[in-house]
């Protein structure tokens, strides 16, 4: 159980385009779920905190504008980059949590702007 | 505020070996601990938690760890280590509920045969 899931895996897009990211909550409906961006070699950085139904709660440094995140349903968040630029590349990685606390990990999407 | 702190970036250790990460936090409330290991390209897998319950915790794939109050620590430990173990581990904190996890910077283990 608690299996989260994450697409596209990798995306590579041309630099200022947009790209959606989804993370799906498979078999548990998530209280809340985070978003993480990793640097290579680096550990993980929150990005923003996603409730069901409201608006995100993003963390100092990181642009509401630019990194755009619904939380439309107990089961589904997205983080959509847009315009996006090659300091951009990254992993992303989105957890879901449910009462218990504990955050379950998606498998991350490696994203490359050239 | 919370933080986390793994000594050693890097740990190797022969196949068969004793596996001791550590970990040291910082918390003004009761934390809830965690330790996490990604393998490369992946998301982060739960190895285990500590959430006020007993102090030595175990995990999955024979690791444990260990709660000290008196020290704020909750090292990693596994009496013997597999090549399969290489990956890197992250300790991490949080307040509870649904409160985000403060990693630390990860130690990535190695498995020499």
């Amino acid at each position: 159980g608690a299996v989260v899931s994450q697409h596209p895996s990798r995306v590579i897009c041309k630099s200022g385009t947009s790209v959606k990211i989804e993370c799906r909550s498979l078999d548990f409906q998530a209280t809340t779920m985070f978003w993480y961006r990793q640097f290579p070699k680096q550990s993980l950085m929150l990005m923003a905190t996603s409730n069901e139904g409201s608006k995100a709660t993003y963390e100092q440094g990181v642009e509401k504008d630019k990194f755009l995140i619904n939380h439309a349903s107990l089961t589904l968040s997205t983080l959509t980059v847009t315009s996006a630029h090659p300091e951009d590349s990254s992993f992303y990685i989105c957890s879901a949590s449910i009462l218990q606390q504990t955050q379950y990990f998606g498998p991350g999407t490696r994203l490359l702007v050239l | 505020a919370q933080s986390v702190t793994q000594l050693g970036s890097h740990v190797s250790v022969s196949e068969g070996a004793l596996v001791l990460l550590r970990c040291n936090y910082s918390s003004s409330v009761p934390p809830y601990l965690f330790w996490y290991v990604q393998y490369p390209n992946q998301g982060l897998q739960l190895l285990l938690k500590y959430t006020s319950a007993a102090t030595l915790v175990k995990g999955i794939n024979g690791f444990e760890a260990e709660f000290k109050k008196s020290e704020t620590s909750f090292h990693l430990t596994k009496p013997s280590a597999h090549m399969s173990d290489a990956a890197e581990y992250f300790c991490a904190v949080s307040e509870g509920g649904n409160t985000p996890l403060v990693f630390g910077k990860g130690t990535r283990l190695s498995v020499i045969a």
